[in-house]
């Protein structure tokens, strides 16, 4: 059981380059979660998928576009990458949204140059 | 404490001793906590959690305790081990229609063999 996987695990983009992160989860979860990790700010939500075909803005949702086509898949994309979307970028899945904990995935260190 | 710029609150202990991790948390209405850990270069890990419902709940050498009257949290980790050092947040979930966990800054927590 893998649980969440992130692809890839470290990238290093020019600004103004695009890219597509990739979450699965292999355990039939509804709701997926794309965080951002970074230093002294906690992590904090840009989208949120509560199920298949949906999407929603999390809290810093700007600069970022989110697909969920299939259940187990929930896509995280930067179509024009800037130096302040360096981060760690970090998948959850939960059975629901309320009262039962989120699984996270191993995450995505990103740098923008 | 409160985490000052950059630099998360710290906590350090001996082997063996007890740990106390605090969190102050923002909604009153939040009606389920979870305490993750995050060890260097992963993504967090479920510790446990507690419902608005109840004021104590322990796992194994963890215990969680609930202030709603003063919307604080704590972690109280026994007989604190070396493989006990990271970083510890603290989540709410506010119920209702908010599908996401709002998490703390986290406290690093350091066991001095």
């Amino acid at each position: 059981n893998a649980g969440v996987t992130q692809t890839p695990k470290f990238r290093v983009l020019k600004t103004g380059q695009s890219m597509t992160l990739l979450c699965a989860q292999d355990m039939n979860h509804e709701y997926m979660y794309w965080y951002r990790q970074d230093p002294g700010m906690g992590l904090r939500l840009i989208h949120y998928s509560v199920g298949e075909g949906t999407t929603a803005k999390g809290e810093v949702p700007d600069g970022y576009n989110v697909s969920r086509l299939k259940k187990q898949n929930f896509l995280l994309g930067l179509e024009s990458a800037a130096p302040s979307q360096t981060s760690v970028y970090f998948c959850a899945s939960s059975y629901f949204s309320q009262g039962t904990e989120a699984f996270f995935g191993q995450g995505t260190r990103l740098t923008v140059v | 404490g409160e985490s000052v710029g950059l630099h998360l609150p710290t906590l350090s202990v001996q082997e063996g001793d007890n740990s106390i991790i605090n969190c102050a948390y923002s909604n009153s209405a939040s009606d389920y906590f979870i305490w993750y850990k995050q060890e260097s270069g992963k993504g967090p890990q479920f510790i446990i959690d507690i419902r608005s419902n109840m004021d104590k709940r322990q796992g194994q050498r963890v215990t969680v305790l609930l202030n709603k009257t003063v919307k604080h949290l704590s972690l109280q980790i026994a007989a604190t081990q070396p493989g006990d050092s990271a970083v510890y947040f603290c989540a709410e979930n506010s119920g209702g229609s908010n599908y996401k966990l709002t998490f703390g800054k986290g406290t690093l927590l350091t066991v001095n063999p």
